[in-house]
Order: structure tokens, then C-alpha cells, then sequence
């Protein structure tokens, strides 16, 4: 069965740097949801997207922001990184009232 | 405010014991949902399970067994005969049903550790 794909699975910027992640959910998914856990921490919620729209926002810096385009994928873009923003970010995909399944991750490390 | 608490931060044990994770929530809704994800060193999450808040039977799959008391809002997870490869962060979730957004409030997880 296809899984959410994200890329890059690694990744390793500089401070002040930017980064886009990428997500491409489950094919007829309509909820995405980004997530970021920091180490030895759990997953914290960042944002989510029904049908290519903003549903919620958590606990997501200014200097991230999202979109879910019109093929349902969608980019998570992060500027002006800090060290702390070292994290490994997941997304997950699912159908309302479903369950969410996660991507693999992307491992951020800002140096 | 949603929260999810996981008292136990790591537990060992020896390869075939039983073993139980604790899973203690706090939500104002009367509807929700409560999850078990798995995430192995190599960093991934896993889903295990997810139970709907009407539903309070009891679960089993193979080795694994969940109990869900909506009475003491707990919903814990047993491992029988546990095997290495059962060694992971174990996480308890919840998520409050919310048409096109059901995020997921975790707990800090559990590290199990087996012993082999």
C-alpha cells in the first residue's frame, strides 16, 4: 500500500539559512499534518490542511509557513533557521475521521 | 485543553516478560480518539491502534492488548511474552474529532527497552 512520501529525508543548513520540506500524502487523503519533534521530545503539532486549506495552526514559528497544493501535496518552508529548529519534522495524511499515518520524517540539522 | 500523560519515561525488561505501558488522558470532549504509536530507533512512527471514545471494548492483536477505561481516562497497552524487537519509544496519543482537523496531542512516550 502507498505511504506518505516526504523529502529530503535528511537535511543540513546553516543558520539564517532556509529549508522546504516536502510532503506528498496517501493518494485520496484530504487532511495533512505537519509535526515536529525535537530530540528526546514527542511529536508537536505544527499546522494541518483539508482540501487545500489551513484547518489549524499550533505551535508553528513565524518564519515557517505552509501550503497544501492543488495535487495535495504539500511544502513546509522554515527561514532564517536557528539551532534549535534541529528536529526531525514528519507529516501525516489522512481521510476524515481516519486514522493518521506518518511519513518517515525529514531530519533537520541546523549547524 | 487536551493533555496526555505518560508516567513511565523508560521501562526494561527481560525478553518474554510481560510488560505494561500507562497511558493516563485529559480531554473536555465527549468525543475522541486515543492512539498507540510505535517509533523504532530507526525514527519512524508507527500506528498501532486507534480506539474511538464510544468504544470501550478491549482490544487484541497477537502479543498486543489494549485496555480502555473511560472511568479512570486511561488507556493502556500490554506487550505479553515481549521479544527485542519490541524495544522502541512508545507513544499514547489523542485527538479530539474535528471535521478536517484531528491533530494529535502526545505524551512524552515511553522508552522499553528488552533485555535479551
Amino acid at each position: 500500500a502507498a505511504g506518505v512520501i516526504q523529502s529530503p529525508r535528511h537535511l543540513i543548513k546553516e543558520k539564517r539559512e532556509t529549508a522546504t520540506l516536502k510532503c506528498y500524502p496517501i493518494p485520496r487523503h484530504d487532511t495533512v499534518y505537519w509535526y515536529q519533534q525535537g530530540p528526546g521530545q514527542d511529536p508537536q503539532f505544527l499546522i494541518s490542511f483539508y482540501e487545500k486549506m489551513q484547518s489549524d495552526k499550533g505551535s508553528i514559528p513565524d518564519r515557517f509557513s505552509a501550503q497544501q497544493f492543488s495535487d495535495y501535496h504539500s511544502e513546509l518552508n522554515m527561514s532564517s533557521l536557528e539551532l534549535g529548529d534541529s528536529a526531525l519534522y514528519f507529516c501525516a495524511s489522512s481521510r476524515q475521521e481516519e486514522t493518521q499515518y506518518f511519513g518517515p520524517g525529514t531530519r533537520l540539522l541546523v549547524l | 485543553a487536551q493533555k496526555v500523560t505518560q508516567a513511565q519515561t523508560e521501562i526494561s525488561v527481560v525478553e518474554k516478560e510481560d510488560v505494561t505501558l500507562d497511558c493516563v488522558y485529559e480531554t473536555r470532549d465527549t468525543t475522541y480518539y486515543l492512539f498507540w504509536y510505535k517509533q523504532p530507533p530507526s525514527g519512524e512512527l508507527v500506528f498501532l491502534i486507534r480506539r474511538n471514545s464510544f468504544d470501550e471494548q478491549n482490544e487484541i492483536s497477537g502479543r498486543y492488548s489494549w485496555n480502555f477505561q473511560k472511568s479512570t481516562s486511561s488507556f493502556n497497552f500490554t506487550i505479553t511474552a515481549s521479544q527485542v524487537v519490541d524495544s522502541a519509544v512508545y507513544f499514547c496519543a489523542l485527538s479530539e474529532r474535528r471535521l478536517g482537523n484531528e491533530k494529535l496531542t502526545f505524551g512524552t512516550g515511553t522508552r522499553l527497552t528488552i533485555i535479551p
